[in-house]
């Protein structure tokens, strides 16, 4: 079983960048049938999908999202990763990696990281 | 690439059956047989309980079933448990590996 953690800054200032990392742990992030996703969720509401690298590197990102959000992978360390920038309280939520299978779920989720936009 | 629909609130007593709705478009939830359901519980990571419409994820207890007709897709929880309080979110597949989910159903135990 897939296990997932997330890691980065917990507090962003408005227009910076949010960083997160996420570590994959029990099976190789270079799997051919997985894509790795950013999926995140406001304090009390519903979940939205940021995105989803393959281990290629080519990335999907929410249209929504897609002028200020990056993701990259990194085989040898098993992490992939989130920016996204700059930043405004409307981005303070809780953020979760997961891995999607073939695209169309989330079948692994992390435990999740807070991150809270404020100066 | 609008939020799926779902009703905000669904109940039912123990041992009782209820079906969340989860209503898109046909470029999403009636263009692809790829649905799926989630259970989260108040502080938890959610958990993947349905996916492509019907199937259920190993150790996931067979009082949940999925359906789908057009465009809206429906979880049934039957035989209603005290430990299936929780907020219940779909997805769906969108095309050009992207996913959309639903604003979410809260589910509560009478």
């Amino acid at each position: 079983q897939l296990q997932l953690q997330e890691s980065g800054a917990g507090l962003v200032k408005p227009s910076e960048t949010l960083s997160l990392t996420c570590t994959v742990s029990g099976g190789s992030i270079s799997r051919n049938s997985d894509y790795w996703a950013w999926i995140r969720q406001p304090p009390g509401k519903g979940l939205e999908w940021v995105g989803a690298i393959y281990y290629s590197g080519s990335t999907y990102y929410n249209p929504s999202l897609k002028s200020r959000v990056s993701m990259s992978i990194d085989p040898s360390k098993n992490q992939f990763s989130l920016t996204l920038s700059p930043v405004t309280a409307a981005d303070t939520a809780l953020y979760y990696c997961g891995s999607s299978h073939n695209g169309e779920r989330i079948d692994n989720w992390g435990q999740g990281a807070l991150v809270t936009v404020s100066s | 690439q609008s939020a799926l629909t779902q009703p905000p609130s669904a109940s039912g007593s123990p041992g009782q059956s209820v079906t969340i709705s989860c209503t898109g478009t046909t470029s999403d939830v009636g263009g692809y047989d790829y649905v799926s359901w989630y259970q989260q519980h108040p502080g938890k990571a959610p958990k993947l309980m349905i996916y492509e419409v019907t199937k259920r994820p190993s150790g996931v207890p067979d009082r949940f079933s999925g359906s789908k007709s057009g465009n809206t897709a429906s979880l049934t929880v039957s035989g209603l448990q005290p430990e299936d309080e929780a907020d219940y979110y779909c997805s769906s597949y969108a095309g050009g590996n992207s996913l959309v989910f639903g604003g979410g159903t809260k589910l509560t135990v009478l």
